[in-house]
């Protein structure tokens, strides 16, 4: 039930583009992304509650696909601040379930 | 900004004892989670707890697990008899009402069984 993530696992240069992506074969009703740095608690970026909803933190943006039931974390022009663990999450039944966690490393 | 204050931060204890791991959640929320992760590994769900009781609870949450929420502000995870296979990452969250702000977690406890 938990939804999956891809990629595993992301390495860039500092400027570049990633995008993460997070799908689940239950329907979608919110999808939470967090980001957690090595050894510190997750960090909430954003939700998004409808179908179709786009939302923008800074150079991180999202978009929620409902019919596909799938959403997509988008990184422009990624900074070294952004090395961490990205987890997309559900809220299912007023619980939060995450995915297992897309790694991203920003390299100068 | 408000945050959701967990202690101790380490944990060191022996198999088979009890731990008790404290949160002090964000004062208006009112809705409460426990999150374990294991090393490496994603960020699991343990229990929710809404108006002093239990919502739900993984498979995870056995009879060794307990939560209460003593008084007005703290909230706590009790391990009745500790195995080497608790040693985690336990994570306090709290939410409001609204999913607007997603949920607030904690420091963690990084609770280590020998």
């Amino acid at each position: 039930q938990q939804p999956v993530q891809s990629p595993q696992a992301v390495i860039l240069r500092e400027g570049e583009d990633a995008v993460i992506n997070c799908s689940s074969s239950k329907a979608l009703y919110s999808v939470h992304w967090y980001r957690q740095k090595h050894g510190e608690a997750p960090v909430f970026l954003m939700i998004l509650l409808k179908g179709g909803e786009q939302k923008g933190h800074e150079k991180i943006s999202a978009s929620f696909n409902e019919k596909k039931q799938q959403s997509s974390l988008y990184l422009t022009a990624s900074q070294l601040s952004y090395s961490g663990t990205y987890f997309c999450g559900t809220d299912y039944t007023g619980k939060l379930i995450f995915g297992q966690g897309t790694t991203l490393q920003v390299k100068p | 900004e408000p945050e959701v204050t967990q202690t101790p931060s380490h944990q060191v204890t022996q198999m088979g004892q009890e731990v008790i791991l404290r949160c002090v959640p964000i004062s208006n929320h009112l809705y409460f989670y426990w999150y374990r992760q294991i090393l490496g590994q994603k960020v699991e769900f343990l229990v929710s707890f809404y108006n002093n009781e239990i919502s739900e609870k993984s498979e995870i949450f056995d009879d060794q697990f307990s939560v209460e929420r003593p008084d007005g502000s703290n909230f706590t995870l009790k391990i009745r008899s500790t195995k080497l296979e608790d040693s985690a990452m336990y994570f306090c969250a709290s939410r409001d009402t609204s999913l607007r702000y997603g949920y607030t977690f904690g420091s963690g406890t990084r609770l280590t069984v020998v």
